[in-house]
């Protein structure tokens, strides 16, 4: 079955700054991949997604997200943030067969400091 | 989104007392899915549904039940709560047919076991 990697548990940035998460799937094939978003009390929202073609997907809120087949990798990014992108992250592969269910990174949390 | 519904939102409960999670959704979605979310765990699924009276396990499914007679409708019930199934549940629904667009989320139930 498929698993999900995200490295950074914990990020604080200041705005303006640029940002990257990383993700990671465990095998390759076809994916589909997502990124949700979870604001402080709040549940969580799909950011973007990625089911083929054009490996650079773009989201709302700016965010962006490139699928690297090699690297089994889909790292979400955001030149320049803001104050109210401070969230949890949550990448999620869709995991083969035919229950489609997905499966979920165990989340980074953004902090953004004005 | 309001297509999707939680009910309690919040409840405190003994340890051994049954209890049941609701979750109501009026997008006619075929696959239904139960997550709990917990700190350092992301999001780790239940049980979930692909239609009417059909359900299977997930990977946290241990101490669960679900139910699920009719499409709206996909009950959780922890037949005998413990502390550890302290959490926050989350119900999401998808509509796979139409080329899977990622889950759709509720709000979630905050769950004590005192």
């Amino acid at each position: 079955a498929q698993s999900v990697s995200q490295h950074n548990h914990h990020v604080i940035l200041s705005e303006a700054a640029s940002l990257e998460l990383g993700c990671n799937y465990s095998y390759g094939g076809t994916v589909n991949l997502f990124w949700y978003v979870q604001y402080p009390g709040q549940h969580l929202q799909l950011l973007l997604k990625y089911f083929s073609g054009d490996p650079l997907v773009k989201g709302i809120k700016g965010f962006e997200a490139e699928f690297i087949k090699s690297k089994f990798s889909f790292n979400l990014r955001k030149p320049s943030v803001q104050w109210s992108d401070t969230a949890e992250y949550f990448c999620a592969v869709r995991d083969g067969g035919a229950t489609n269910k997905l499966i979920f990174g165990t989340g980074t949390l953004l902090a953004v400091q004005p | 989104d309001a297509g999707i519904t939680q009910s309690p939102r919040h409840k405190v409960t003994e340890t051994g007392t049954p209890v049941t999670l609701r979750c109501h959704q009026t997008e006619n979605h075929r696959y239904m899915y139960w997550y709990r979310q917990d700190p350092g765990h992301g999001l780790r699924l239940i049980h979930y549904s692909y239609g009417v009276k059909d359900t299977d396990k997930g990977e946290v499914s241990d101490g669960y039940s679900v139910s699920r007679s009719k499409t709206e409708d996909f009950l959780l019930t922890l037949e005998s709560a413990t502390s550890s199934q302290t959490s926050v549940y989350f119900c999401a629904t998808e509509n796979f047919k139409a080329g899977g667009h990622g889950y759709t989320f509720g709000s979630g139930t905050r769950l004590t076991v005192v």
